[in-house]
């Protein structure tokens, strides 16, 4: 069972646009949810977090919205640029039950000069 | 932030031997570090959570007696996997959190070829 579902494998944007990801998830437990970014052969790097009792935050060019009632978050890029190409993966977390995080499958961005 | 050192970054082997993978945490002490494995083009499936000074918590279907860890200080966790197969061919990756914080800190992966 996929708690966290990313439905697009794959985003192309041309630079200087808004990326927007978008990230499911099923378990209503969940009380804190991240979004990473990763180069391949590498470890995840933390980009920006938001809690269940927030609806958005914002970071420079990072924004995640958080839509408790469809289950859903999403993360906007703007504008985006050619570094930012890279798998991006959301991630879940229930506070109350050690802090172990659920990722889903990512979602692999490219942004044309 | 907070800096994890995992070390080796490749290791190829022969099915049947054993490999040790070291997480270390730079800057600060982690009583509990993750290790997480992810296949190609698949995401991070969380094998097992180190507890400094006591045994290891593995998550269903992940063999403690093939994966086995170690976390004997607050800096160092350590992840062997015995008698290696080429099944076991993936990129582990480690992760701690700094603090009371959500936020986790990822190494950078090893990544097992067994041939």
């Amino acid at each position: 069972d996929q708690q966290v579902k990313q439905n697009s494998p794959s985003l192309s944007v041309q630079e200087g646009r808004i990326s927007i990801l978008n990230c499911d998830y099923t378990n209503s437990m969940f009380d804190y949810f991240l979004w990473y970014k990763k180069y391949p052969a590498e470890g995840p790097t933390f980009l920006i977090s938001i809690s269940s009792i927030k609806d958005k935050n914002e970071d420079g060019r990072f924004t995640v919205f958080l839509n408790k009632s469809a289950k859903h978050l999403s993360l906007h890029i703007v504008p985006s640029q050619p570094g930012d190409s890279a798998v991006y993966f959301c991630a879940a977390g229930i506070k109350a039950a050690g802090n172990k995080l659920t990722f889903g499958g990512g979602t692999r961005v490219l942004v044309k000069p | 932030g907070a800096v994890v050192s995992q070390h080796p970054s490749r290791v190829i082997c022969k099915s049947g031997t054993s490999v040790k993978i070291e997480c270390r945490s730079l800057d600060f002490q982690a009583t509990t570090m993750f290790w997480y494995r992810q296949f190609p083009k698949q995401s991070l499936m969380l094998m097992a959570t180190s507890n400094e000074g006591s045994k290891a918590t593995y998550e269903q279907g992940v063999e403690k007696d093939k994966f086995l860890i170690n976390h004997a200080s607050l800096t160092l966790s350590t992840l062997t996997v015995t008698s290696a197969h080429p099944e076991d061919s993936s990129f582990y990756i480690c992760s701690a959190r700094d603090g009371p914080g959500e936020k986790l800190f990822f190494g950078s992966g090893t990544q097992l070829s067994v041939l």
